[in-house]
């Protein structure tokens, strides 16, 4: 059946490490975003892509970075730049109407 | 600079009456509005959905309501049951398919 994966849940990273979350989808979506959740605030968009090969840099972009390579998949990679990289990540896909969201993975530095 | 703001971070409600959530912005470009709610560690699921050409859209026990001059809007839900005890979440967008601005969230407990 159809819907939008991330993966891992979890995640634990060292300072300094980069690491990368995996956002798939089966929904023939063009668009799919990345947002960032923390305690006590919304959801703030990192970057998104309206369609393949395209992305662009969100709200909060500084200290990650994307690709998009095929329609189906947006991974997301946090960079040792992010100064505060603990947090709810979120990824979304979007038709024309809702946006769908995955389970999300929580990244936490240690 | 928050262009969706939602500034009650909770609300309590008694199991039966109505919940009513609040939500406002400030960009008079924003034409397509959604409501979403949030369990913790989950990703949000979509409740309902009202496009700038409307001032109403009901789905079930939810109702949307738009006021465009004033730039708010409002999600009710009648009757609040516990199992709506959760974040909710409006955002806006410019049409159906761009980019979604969110607000901060109503934490909404339903009490017996």
């Amino acid at each position: 059946d159809g819907g939008i994966t991330q993966s891992p849940k979890y995640l634990f990273r060292k300072e300094g490490q980069n690491v990368t979350l995996s956002c798939e989808q089966n929904l023939n979506h063009d668009a799919m975003y990345w947002y960032r959740q923390d305690p006590g605030q919304g959801l703030r968009l990192i970057y998104y892509s309206q369609i393949v090969n395209d992305f662009q840099k969100g709200d909060i972009a500084e200290g990650y970075s994307v690709s998009r390579e095929k329609k189906e998949s947006f991974p997301l990679t946090v960079t040792s730049a992010q100064k505060n990289p603990t947090a709810f990540y979120l990824c979304a896909s979007r038709s024309n109407t809702e946006a769908f969201f995955g389970q999300g993975t929580r990244l936490t530095v240690v | 600079d928050q262009q969706v703001k939602q500034n009650s971070p909770s609300l309590s409600v008694q199991e039966g009456r109505i919940s009513i959530l609040n939500c406002d912005y400030t960009n008079s470009m924003f034409d397509y509005f959604l409501w979403y709610k949030k369990y913790p560690a989950e990703g949000p699921t979509f409740l309902i959905s009202i496009s700038s050409i409307k001032d109403k859209n009901e789905d079930g026990r939810f109702t949307v309501f738009l006021n465009k001059s004033a730039k708010h809007l409002s999600l009710h839900i009648v009757p609040s049951q516990p199992g709506d005890s959760a974040v909710y979440f409006c955002a806006a967008s410019f049409g159906t398919a761009s980019k979604l601005t969110f607000g901060t969230g109503t934490r909404l407990q339903v009490t017996l």
